[in-house]
């Protein structure tokens, strides 16, 4: 079944610098790989996704890269302020397959002001 | 539209007690997930209903828990004779799973404390 790496756990960033999340997968069938960030007390909330046919996309200050390959993909967000300061899980499924959505451990994002 | 709805919001139980979570997923979504989450911890996978097919039981962590989804819709996820090892928050989600729109959309979570 599907295997989901990230990197790093936690992450330390000055407000205004870019962060970077980087995602492994296991299962070459996959197709659809979402980002969810959870704030403190709250639900996981989906923020981008990606699916296997495209290498980018950007949603004005966050960006997700795959690499089908080397079969890894990045949350990229740039210019990050104090309310980026979350957990960001990423995740990957076979939608065609209805495989169930493998998350990976999270990383815990904090901007320093 | 109503999202995601679990109950209830917390629950306190003995060790040794069985308790069941509610999820009502929103309406229409083919796909039901169950999550469960430990303090500061990430989202581990428990079970997966899709439409009908069998139910993707990989992941429950022990013969304690179940679950059942009824009709396609509402799901209740029992654990019985509780450790304090289940403590932590339980969370739903639901999904189309329809090729053009993949979003799982998740609920506030059942709080459940074993003591």
């Amino acid at each position: 079944g599907e295997n989901v790496e990230q990197h790093p756990s936690t992450l330390s960033v000055q407000e205004g610098d870019s962060a970077v999340i980087k995602c492994t997968y296991s299962d070459s069938a996959s197709n659809y790989f979402p980002w969810y960030k959870q704030e403190l007390g709250k639900r996981p909330q989906l923020i981008i996704d990606i699916r296997s046919n495209v290498g980018e996309k950007k949603d004005q200050r966050i960006a997700v890269t795959l690499n089908k390959t080397a079969k890894h993909f990045s949350l990229h967000i740039t210019e990050t302020q104090p309310e980026d300061s979350a957990v960001y899980f990423c995740a990957a499924t076979w939608v065609q397959g209805a495989q169930k959505l493998v998350f990976g451990q999270g990383t815990r994002l904090t901007i320093n002001p | 539209g109503a999202g995601v709805s679990q109950s209830p919001s917390n629950k306190v139980t003995e060790k040794g007690k069985d308790v069941e979570l509610r999820c009502d997923p929103i309406s229409g979504h083919t796909a039901l997930y169950w999550y469960r989450q430990s303090l500061g911890q990430g989202l581990e996978f428990l079970i997966y209903f899709q439409g009908n097919s069998a139910p993707d039981k990989s992941g429950l962590p022990s013969d304690r828990f179940s679950a059942e989804r009824t009709g396609g819709s509402v799901s209740t996820l029992t654990i019985q004779r509780t450790q304090q090892e289940d403590s932590a928050v339980y969370l739903c989600a639901s999904s189309p799973r329809s090729p053009g729109n993949t979003e799982a959309f998740f609920g506030q979570g059942t709080r459940l404390t074993v003591v």
